[in-house]
């Protein structure tokens, strides 16, 4: 059984914003929602993280809905570097301190 | 700036060798994990240690041996390597809960 859902892929235009959606339904308690990158099979990349309230960094934004079930990664202006395997991330309890990555939303940007 | 390093960075073995896999990481951080990417497929955890002195198996320890040799070392070891555990082996570490984890850039491993 799945922890988060994501699209398989994604295609967003150069400049415009990439909105990438992930569900974590059974979200609960204090787990927090994490968002990495992959580029070309390197290490994955740290994006951004939250609990409840809306983050943004250098990166991106995080939207998490008031209900926690869902949250959205935001690529103000995407460009070309973006393309991408992006994960979405949710620790459960009693999981301990690891990272469950699924299978993510492939973003390729379009010039 | 170091972070998280790996060696080797590519490997082929026969079916039935083993061999070492090795990690370490120059930021002090307390967890340390193991990961496998298939390919086309997300990455699976293999096994990690939540503090030095301690190992706990993932969701795909089968055929893997793991050692925190101290704060900053931790090594994934198969002993008799398959052909079904080609993949990309990722190493991560992080400080604690709810930290962001840092991955080191790969150890691509070929069993023929």
């Amino acid at each position: 059984d799945a922890k988060t859902t994501q699209p398989p892929s994604m295609d967003c235009a150069e400049g415009r914003a990439a909105n990438l959606p992930c569900n974590h339904s059974t979200i609960s308690g204090n787990e927090y929602v994490y968002w990495y990158r992959q580029i070309h099979s390197q290490g994955p990349q740290y994006i951004i993280h939250g609990l409840k309230n809306n983050e943004t960094n250098e990166m991106a934004s995080l939207i998490i809905t008031e209900d926690r079930k869902s949250s959205t990664l935001i690529l103000p202006h995407a460009t070309l570097r973006d393309t991408a395997v992006y994960y979405c991330i949710v620790r459960f309890p009693n999981t301990g301190n690891q990272f469950y990555f699924g299978t993510g939303t492939s973003l390729t940007v379009i010039p | 700036n170091a972070g998280v390093t790996q060696t080797p960075k590519f490997q082929v073995l026969k079916t039935g060798q083993s061999m070492t896999l090795q990690c370490a990481q120059d930021m002090n951080h307390n967890s340390m994990y193991w990961y496998r990417q298939d390919p086309g497929m997300g990455l699976r955890l293999i096994y990690y240690s939540a503090s030095e002195g301690t190992t706990d198996k993932g969701e795909v320890p089968n055929g893997y041996n793991v050692s925190r040799l101290n704060k900053r070392e931790f090594s994934l070891r198969l002993e008799s390597a398959a052909p079904s555990q080609t993949s990309v082996y990722f190493c991560a570490s992080n400080r604690g809960p709810n930290t962001e984890a840092f991955f080191g850039q790969g150890t691509r491993l070929t069993v023929v």
